[in-house]
């Protein structure tokens, strides 16, 4: 069966460090690979896109890596902050356009 | 990036009632997407909405429970018909920009409901 799967429900960590969260998915073969940050009462809001011909994306302290073998994907957050503590969702292009989301990691991050 | 707007963004609802979410975007689109967001769980794609045709559902999700209209490029309604308790959730209205065609989702602010 078709299944995505985020690394543990929470992941708590010390400002400064790197969080690292895991997405992973058999039975897909994703064109492409999404990240979304969650906050309480919002709608997700997206972060990064990797296509399968990439393995690796960085945008400012986040990076995400795509291996297509191993089918997983992970989001790395350095220094991270408290400001950065959310729910982030992975979601993968599964079917003609349509995203199929993973049940997402809480991050927090403590000072 | 598109802006969108739903309404309303929560209600207390009656067991057996219905309710029209409405979902307002600042720009044309060619797909509207429609997910649901339960308790503590992540989303779920109920239907994908095209402006002229009918909306296309996924397992699990019949027209009759969650009629959805689209009359034109920038707006879409779904209705959540016959509710029960098991329906309060956040359904979340969502728009990939034609213009992008990389597949990024834009999420309205999702319209919470409880159904009592």
């Amino acid at each position: 069966s078709q299944k995505i799967e985020q690394n543990s429900e929470a992941l708590n960590i010390q400002e400064g460090k790197t969080a690292t969260l895991t997405c992973n998915y058999t039975n897909y073969s994703p064109a492409y690979l999404q990240w979304y940050r969650q906050d309480p009462g919002r709608g997700p809001v997206f972060l990064l896109l990797i296509r399968e011909n990439e393995k690796e994306k960085r945008k400012e302290r986040l990076k995400v890596t795509f291996d297509t073998t191993l089918k997983q994907s992970l989001f790395h957050i350095t220094a991270s902050q408290p400001a950065d503590s959310a729910t982030y969702l992975c979601a993968l292009d599964t079917n003609a356009g349509k995203s199929t989301f993973g049940d997402g990691t809480t991050l927090t991050v403590k000072p | 990036s598109a802006v969108i707007s739903q309404k309303p963004s929560r209600d207390i609802c009656q067991r057996g009632t219905s309710l029209t979410i409405q979902c307002q975007v600042d720009s044309q689109v060619t797909m509207m997407f429609w997910y649901r967001q339960q308790p503590g769980q992540s989303l779920t794609l109920i239907a994908t909405a095209n402006q002229g045709s009918e909306a296309t559902y996924e397992s699990g999700f019949v027209i009759d429970k969650f009629p959805i209209s689209r009359p034109n490029l920038t707006f879409s309604t779904l209705t959540v018909s016959n509710m029960s308790p098991e329906d309060s959730s956040i359904y979340l209205c969502s728009v990939e920009q034609a213009s992008a065609n990389t597949g990024e989702l834009f999420f309205g602010e999702g319209s919470r409901l409880t159904v009592l």
